[in-house]
């Protein structure tokens, strides 16, 4: 069975410092994985995804993500935080046998100024 | 500008009322989706449509119907049979109905029991 733990429901970080979600997941395929971000009230928008090309994944608004198949993790990092980047973050998993998506809980995301 | 739509924004229902949430597409995706948010939680698949005439349950399906009678448009239908339809709901689009492309969102509709 193929899961997502999203290992932090809240994180709080200060302006100008760096943010790290950590992802983990559990797939018996070769995944696809991707992280979107949810202001409130809104939908949810694609930061970047991983489809087994480079380890390391660059997204938009400085966030980026890297792969590990030997911790099976898919971890996200902001070097400076913006006050803009407090929302949701939720880390998402698909697999190429699959036929549907399976969403993590979501980190919540607070930025101090 | 190229998206998804969904309407209304905020919606009520009455006790025993079929309500129905709109969402059209204007990316010529193949694929759609319904989707269901309740706080503090990830997204539950509801329906999903990957053609036109052609639609199959997500993890919670009862107490919902959908149609998609064309491409642009995937309205999804909470029946009474639905005893806890209070939450934020969102649609959304892909190219792939393999389901490895990113899905585009709508900014979802909120759904509260009168």
């Amino acid at each position: 069975a193929q899961s997502v733990t999203q290992l932090d429901s809240h994180v709080s970080v200060s302006e100008g410092t760096p943010v790290l979600l950590r992802c983990n997941y559990s797939s018996s395929y070769s995944p696809s994985l991707f992280w979107y971000v949810q202001h409130p009230n809104k939908g949810l928008q694609l930061l970047l995804k991983y489809t087994s090309a480079a380890t390391l994944v660059k997204g938009i608004n400085g966030f980026e993500a890297e792969f590990k198949k030997s911790e099976t993790s898919f971890h996200l990092t902001k070097p400076s935080a913006h006050m803009s980047d407090a929302a949701e973050y939720f880390c998402v998993v698909s697999w190429a046998a699959g036929n549907k998506l399976t969403f993590g809980g979501g980190t919540r995301v607070l930025v101090k100024p | 500008d190229g998206g998804i739509t969904q309407s209304p924004k905020y919606l009520f229902r009455k006790e025993g009322q079929n309500v129905t949430l709109s969402c059209e597409q204007n990316l010529n995706h193949d694929a759609m989706y319904w989707y269901r948010q309740d706080p503090g939680q990830g997204l539950r698949l509801i329906y999903y449509s990957q053609i036109v005439n052609d639609f199959q349950k997500g993890d919670i399906a009862e107490g919902y119907s959908v149609s998609r009678e064309k491409k642009e448009s995937f309205p999804l239908t909470v029946t009474s049979a639905q005893k806890n339809p209070t939450a934020f709901y969102l649609c959304a689009s892909s190219t792939d109905r393999d389901l490895n492309q990113p899905q585009h969102f709508g900014d979802g509709t909120r759904l509260s029991i009168l």
